[in-house]
């Protein structure tokens, strides 16, 4: 059974702060993925990773930033929070030839 | 890039109907729809896809049909129960590995016992 996790489930940050979520799968999958999830919009991409170091943008990657160190674990990185930035942030997970997701928890940030 | 359409928003079904979802994609490339059910605070998850050599795939009382000339995929989902009142969003991608799905707004499927 595929298993994505992420580091929090609720936090609040204030504005200007660096912000840090944290995924980690353990199925070997080679694609990650971040979404931002908010009312109305469906599921929007920021960045998503096809292997480790490597990174692409998606579709609102502004004021986000990302890492792969290592093939089980992707971060992603608010420079410096703002309050626009609030939101569910959804984490995912692929093999290597696409197909279906397997979703994280989520995380859901405040910036106050 | 690919554009997802999802229509309705916001679908409310007696218990027992059927209920379908629509959605339109842009990108005559694409060829994998999956649709994903996210319940109440918890996350996205896939319960049917298909990809673009098939019309139509089914799974006990859910269904997806595929029109790739008119580009256009459908959720169909048959008596409905309430435990089916959800979010349901489609997506589309160029299903190689490297590109990423684009998502529909969803739709809240409410079910009335």
């Amino acid at each position: 059974d595929v298993k994505v996790t992420q580091s929090s489930r609720y936090l609040v940050k204030r504005t200007g702060e660096k912000v840090f979520l944290e995924c980690v799968q353990d199925m070997d999958h080679e694609n990650m993925f971040w979404y931002r999830q908010d009312p109305g919009l469906g599921l929007r991409l920021i960045y998503f990773s096809y292997d480790v170091k490597m990174k692409e943008k998606g579709d609102i990657p502004e004021g986000y930033s990302v890492s792969r160190e290592k093939k089980e674990r992707f971060s992603l990185i608010l420079e410096s929070a703002s309050t626009n930035q609030t939101s569910m942030y959804l984490c995912a997970s692929s093999r290597p030839r696409g197909g279906g997701q397997f979703f994280g928890p989520g995380t859901r940030l405040t910036v106050l | 890039g690919e554009n997802v359409e999802q229509h309705p928003s916001t679908l409310s079904v007696q218990e027992g109907d059927s209920a379908v979802i629509k959605c339109t994609y842009s990108d005559s490339a694409s060829n994998y729809f999956p649709w994903y059910k996210q319940e109440l605070g918890k996350r996205p998850q896939l319960i049917i896809d298909i990809r673009s050599n098939v019309g139509e795939k089914k799974d006990q009382r859910i269904a997806v049909t595929l029109n790739k000339t008119a580009k256009h995929f459908s959720l169909h989902i048959t008596e409905t129960q309430p435990e089916d009142s959800a979010v349901y969003f489609c997506a589309a991608s160029i299903g190689t590995g490297r590109r990423a799905l684009t998502f529909g707004s969803g739709t809240r499927l409410q079910v009335q016992p």
